[in-house]
């Protein structure tokens, strides 16, 4: 168990909808991180966020969007999703103190399917 | 922008041998992570490297992080079944956004008992 809380596993919904995935990052982790993994597919990076704000954004559409809140818990947020959004999303976390790398604890991951 | 090359891609192996599997990067890296995926689920964090030329063991897994910076190497001992799985790396390169980690495409084991 890394610490890292997702919710929820699995969602099923319809092209056209939106959807709120949700993190909570081990306790005292600053930094929250969401991928995407598409079926055989690697880790993509989509937004970093560092204590509320937002770090750094990698393949993120723009249908797609995210926020840590004051308790550092973290939301991604994706609309108007097409069949292609389907995949795992996975938040991760760090304690990660400015200026340096530190090691990213992965969530279990949500499953996202679009009909 | 930035690539890791990992190599194989796949391996099948018979228990009780060991394995190797490597990351090239076209950039100099300055934090090398494994990480271990099981189907379905999060990747584990298996070895973190911070230090060019740093050897560092976790139980029957070994990594370094190689001298010129821009590759690293895993390998498992005496593999078992639970060995199954992606295993992937993860780079972090001056040039890139803080703490932020490029991944390799993942090298598939399988382990024949």
């Amino acid at each position: 168990d890394s610490g890292v809380t997702q919710t929820p596993k699995h969602l099923i919904t319809a092209t056209g909808q939106r959807v709120t995935l949700r993190c909570s990052p081990r306790s005292g982790d600053l930094s929250v991180y969401w991928y995407q993994q598409s079926l055989d597919q690697g880790l993509q990076f989509l937004i970093q966020y560092y204590n509320g704000e937002e770090r750094a954004k990698g393949n993120i559409l723009e249908r797609f969007s995210a926020q840590q809140f004051p308790d550092l818990h973290s939301e991604l947020n994706l609309s108007s999703l097409e069949l292609g959004d389907s995949a795992l999303y996975f938040c991760a976390s760090s304690r990660q103190r400015v200026g340096a790398t530190s090691e990213q604890y992965f969530g279990p991951g949500t499953r996202l399917t679009v009909t | 922008g930035q690539q890791l090359n990992q190599s194989p891609q796949s391996m099948f192996i018979q228990e009780g041998e060991d394995v190797s599997m490597n990351c090239t990067s076209s950039s100099i890296f300055n934090t090398w992570l494994w990480y271990k995926q099981d189907p379905g689920e999060g990747p584990v964090l298996l070895i973190a490297l911070y230090k060019a030329g740093e050897l560092t063991s976790n139980g029957r897994l070994t990594a370094q992080f190689g001298i010129t910076r821009k590759d690293s190497f895993l390998n498992i001992s005496a593999s078992i079944p639970s060995d199954v799985g992606i295993y992937f790396c993860a780079g972090s390169s001056p040039e890139g956004s803080q703490g932020n980690l490029i991944f390799g495409k993942g090298t598939k084991l399988s382990v024949k008992p």
